[in-house]
């Protein structure tokens, strides 16, 4: 089993609103959880890094949430914009342990 | 800062042939990097860890005379697909840990195809 799962797999949103991802994770003992953004033939682009002791992050309209007792975290679109159409992944790393856990995605297309 | 460049962006090689990717981290030194493979609509899998002046470390079930890694320099890691056959056609994906809480920085990927 995963120890990274993302929900919902896929999403398509118009454009304007607002959305938000989930991801719930295993790992630990947890050190840090990261999101990505990765463009279709891109690598992918860190939009935030949370540590246990931080609950919110913002990086422009993405806003990233932890919640590090139910080991949850939320990655909320504000206003959304054709560019957001992309795989936004969560990334979480354990303590003492340069290994990544990847979740597979979740794959977000924003139309007009 | 903290930029990764990947190079190329995209290979089309022969079966049989080898190809070499290149992995520099621009503004930063990096002991370590990571490669990774990717297939459609799934999560980067690791492959193997790079590290500066040593053997790589190889991922279970990843052919460490297939994938070649070289990691001659604190900014320059080498990945290089040996007789290259169809099924190794993916997307490549490295990375550096940049420090300084940065984390984790990916560069842009080869996509590689073999006929």
């Amino acid at each position: 089993k995963n120890q990274v799962e993302q929900s919902p797999q896929s999403l398509i949103i118009l454009e304007g609103k607002n959305c938000t991802l989930q991801c719930n994770y295993t790992v630990s003992p947890f050190s840090n959880l990261r999101w990505y953004k990765q463009d279709t033939g891109r690598g992918p682009v860190s939009l935030t890094i949370m540590t246990f002791s931080e609950n919110t992050k913002s990086n422009g309209r993405y806003t990233a949430t932890l919640d590090a007792d139910t080991k949850q975290s939320s990655l909320h679109i504000t206003a959304s914009q054709l560019s957001d159409s992309a795989s936004y992944i969560c990334v979480v790393s354990a303590e003492g342990n340069n290994r990544l856990a990847f979740g597979k995605g979740n794959q977000v297309v924003v139309i007009p | 800062g903290a930029v990764v460049s990947q190079h190329p962006s995209r290979v089309i090689c022969k079966s049989g042939t080898s190809v070499k990717i290149e992995c520099r981290s621009l503004d930063f030194q990096a002991t370590t990097m990571f490669w990774y493979r990717q297939f459609p609509k799934q999560s980067l899998m690791l492959m193997a860890t790079s590290n500066e002046g040593s053997k790589a470390t190889y991922e279970q079930g990843v052919e460490k005379d297939k994938f070649l890694i070289n990691h001659a320099s604190l900014t320059l890691s080498t990945l290089t697909v040996t007789s290259a056959h169809p099924e190794d056609s993916s997307f490549y994906i490295c990375s550096a840990h940049s420090g300084g809480g940065r984390g984790y920085t990916f560069g842009s990927g080869t996509r590689l195809t073999v006929v």
